[in-house]
């Protein structure tokens, strides 16, 4: 069975663009979670979407968002990066269920300069 | 808001040695406690804990959660260098898959 994959494994952009990150999850997966990766906060929950829904939210600016399309697949969107965006960016995958185990992927390393 | 702190922060230690890893956590609404491995990017699932005082072991790691005093522990016996990692400690209580992760402990095993 393939596991989660993202796209791009790497990212550089500037400060003020946008960046959309994609995630597919392991065959079968509904529910999608997002993270930020940094060395002074650790990993940090982004948002999780099931069923093409946001169901569960963390405590980040409206310029970061997602959604999720028919086959499960996952997108997340920042728009005006800031430097402190710069981060790896994990998505992790898992049946949606309560207290499934989560499944990651390898992540994206998006550095903004 | 719901917390998880992990210590020690960082661990060197030699090849054979037992090391014991710590997690404390403050949650509102308890579901589950997890431990997971991260070598270079990808976080790998180890354990997932749910009642206090249940041992569970995965060949030379065990853990054990303790939810009167709110803390999980993580052994790994016979330490070997492919042991080198982040351990990370996260619950689940936010419903579903809102999971809150501790910033990790960086354990290096020396020959």
């Amino acid at each position: 069975k393939a596991g989660v994959t993202q796209t791009p494994r790497y990212l550089i952009k500037t400060r003020g663009q946008q960046v959309t990150l994609s995630c597919s999850p392991i065959s079968g997966h509904r529910s999608v979670s997002w993270y930020q990766q940094t060395p002074g906060q650790g990993l940090q929950f982004l948002f999780e979407y099931f069923s093409e829904t946001q169901r569960n939210k963390g405590n980040f600016p409206g310029r970061f968002s997602g959604r999720q399309f028919s086959n499960s697949r996952s997108e997340m969107n920042v728009s005006t990066l800031e430097l402190g965006d710069s981060a790896l960016y994990l998505c992790a995958s898992s049946l949606g269920f309560r207290e499934d185990t989560q499944y990651f992927g390898p992540g994206t390393r998006l550095t903004v300069l | 808001e719901d917390k998880v702190v992990q210590s020690p922060l960082s661990l060197v230690v030699h090849e054979g040695d037992t090391v014991t890893l710590n997690c404390s956590y403050e949650v509102t609404n308890f579901r589950s406690l997890l431990w997971y491995k991260q070598e270079k990017k990808a976080p790998t699932f180890l354990f997932m804990l749910t009642s206090s005082g249940i041992e569970k072991k995965s060949g030379r790691l065990s853990s054990i959660l303790d939810k009167k005093e709110l803390f999980s522990i993580l052994n790994i016996t016979a330490t070997q260098t492919g042991d080198s990692a982040v351990y990370l400690c996260a619950e689940n209580s936010g419903g579903y898959q809102k999971v809150t992760f501790g910033i990790g402990t960086k354990l290096q095993v020396i020959p």
